[in-house]
């Protein structure tokens, strides 16, 4: 069966430092990538996806970067934090090439800046 | 681009009241429908979908929603709710092309009183 996992669960980093979260699926090939944020008090938001390795669409500018340096993995980088990029972090995955599939989500990242 | 309103942002109901919670989109082409549920301290997981076909569709425990092409909506209902039901639920829109990437409400925190 496929899996998502994410880490870590939590980070607090000072502003200014830089930032890496990892995301990786497993029991499946070639999958869509996600990651979205979600802010306090709002919905999820887009910030990056991926159809495949070295393939990135930013959804909205900021202060963040994503990469795919493996068919399974999505990494969400920045290289120097702001107070704004505080808030809940999730990769999610869905099959490719199957119209009708839902997103599935990792347990999610909480990010706090200092 | 698509938008999801979801009207309620918390609700607070006695065990056994019925529920039922608003999500109305803005999209001009075909989609697919979806609501997620975050109990606390757990990952977002899928509660229901709609793709095609009997726009009344129904989930796991019991939820159910129905979607009316007509009004943009996409209401989750449930005729009697349990304590377990307290958690976060997020109604999302998905474009039938393209990237496939998740529209989401800002999410409705229900809380059941027993």
């Amino acid at each position: 069966s496929q899996t998502i996992h994410q880490w870590p669960a939590t980070l607090v980093q000072p502003v200014g430092s830089p930032l890496s979260l990892e995301c990786t699926v497993e029991g499946t090939s070639n999958p869509n990538l996600y990651w979205y944020r979600q802010a306090a008090g709002r919905g999820l938001q887009l910030l990056f996806y991926s159809v495949g390795i070295g393939q990135i669409s930013s959804e909205v500018p900021q202060n963040l970067s994503a990469s795919r340096p493996q068919d399974r993995q999505f990494i969400l980088s920045s290289k120097k934090l702001l107070l704004s990029d505080s808030g809940f972090y999730l990769c999610a995955w869905r099959p490719s090439g199957q119209s009708n599939q839902p997103q599935h989500f990792g347990d999610g990242t909480r990010l706090s800046i200092l | 681009a698509q938008s999801v309103s979801q009207h309620n942002h918390h609700v607070i109901l006695s065990e056994a009241a019925s529920l039922e919670l608003g999500c109305n989109y803005s999209y001009g082409g075909t989609v697919n429908l979806f609501w997620y549920v975050q109990y606390p301290g757990q990952h977002l997981q899928l509660l229901l979908k709609y793709f095609s076909g009997d726009p009344l569709v129904k989930g796991i425990k019991g939820f159910e929603a129905e979607f009316i092409k007509s009004k943009f909506s996409f209401n989750l209902r449930k005729p009697s709710v349990q304590w377990s039901d307290t958690a976060e639920y997020f109604c999302a829109v998905q474009g039938a092309w393209g990237r496939r990437a998740l529209t989401f409400g800002s999410g409705t925190r229900l809380q059941v009183q027993p």
